[in-house]
């Protein structure tokens, strides 16, 4: 079965500081990992995806198989960031999503 | 177009009542999801269409949850003898390929549908 998980509902950090949003999945085949992110009354977009290894506006997110993690890492918040973050993992069809977790990046 | 597209923003049913929600995807966009999201959720898949062709339906709460897309490109979610738990955002979701670089699945702004 497919499952993510965000252990965190929120996180709260200072502005500048690190920041780490945690996501571990379920997925007996390879997966696809992605990060979305909803701002306030915008729709649903997508931050990054593990297969581009890329860095979005700072941020970046390693897939750990071992671990069967994909964490998004921030070095320095800042308050532009404050959003609910969805990790999803896309298996051989659907997109599944974790239940979210909401960042505020105080000043 | 601009994106996707859903239609209406907003739909307020009475307890019972039968409702239809339709999702415009990007032209050209090969899948299309269906996703319920409750307040304070994470998106719960409900079906994925490939195409006209409907290839997962796991996440349709109940048979009174029906969704088609019959000439692969508009979709529509019907919801009989709405109930109140129904009541949540219905987003859709379409993306251009299966698997790989194409696999970005943009979004609708969704309907809310409020049950009373």
């Amino acid at each position: 079965a497919q499952r993510v998980t965000q252990p965190e509902k929120l996180l709260s950090v200072f502005k500048g500081a690190p920041v780490e949003l945690k996501c571990n999945y379920s997925y007996s085949g390879s997966p696809e990992l992605f990060w979305y992110v909803q701002y306030s009354r915008q729709r649903l977009q997508l931050l990054l995806r593990h297969i581009s290894r890329e860095s979005i506006k700072g941020f970046t997110a390693d897939l750990n198989k071992g671990e069967t993690s994909f964490h998004l890492k921030k070095p320095f918040a800042q308050e532009e960031d404050s959003a609910m973050y969805y990790c999803a993992l896309q298996g051989a069809q659907k997109l599944v999503f974790g239940q979210g977790t909401r960042l505020t990046i105080n000043p | 177009g601009a994106g996707v597209s859903q239609s209406p923003r907003y739909k307020v049913a009475k307890r019972g009542q039968d409702v239809a929600l339709r999702c415009d995807p990007i032209s050209g966009h090969v899948s299309l999801f269906w996703y319920q999201q409750a307040l304070g959720q994470g998106p719960e898949f409900l079906t994925y269409f490939q195409n006209e062709a409907q290839l997962d339906k796991s996440g349709l709460p109940s048979d009174r949850f029906f969704a088609e897309r019959p000439e692969g490109s508009v979709s529509t979610l019907k919801i009989q003898r709405t109930q109140q738990e129904d009541s949540a955002v219905y987003l859709c979701a379409s993306s251009q390929g299966l698997r790989g670089v194409n696999t970005e699945a943009f979004f609708g702004q969704g309907t809310r549908l409020t049950v009373v």
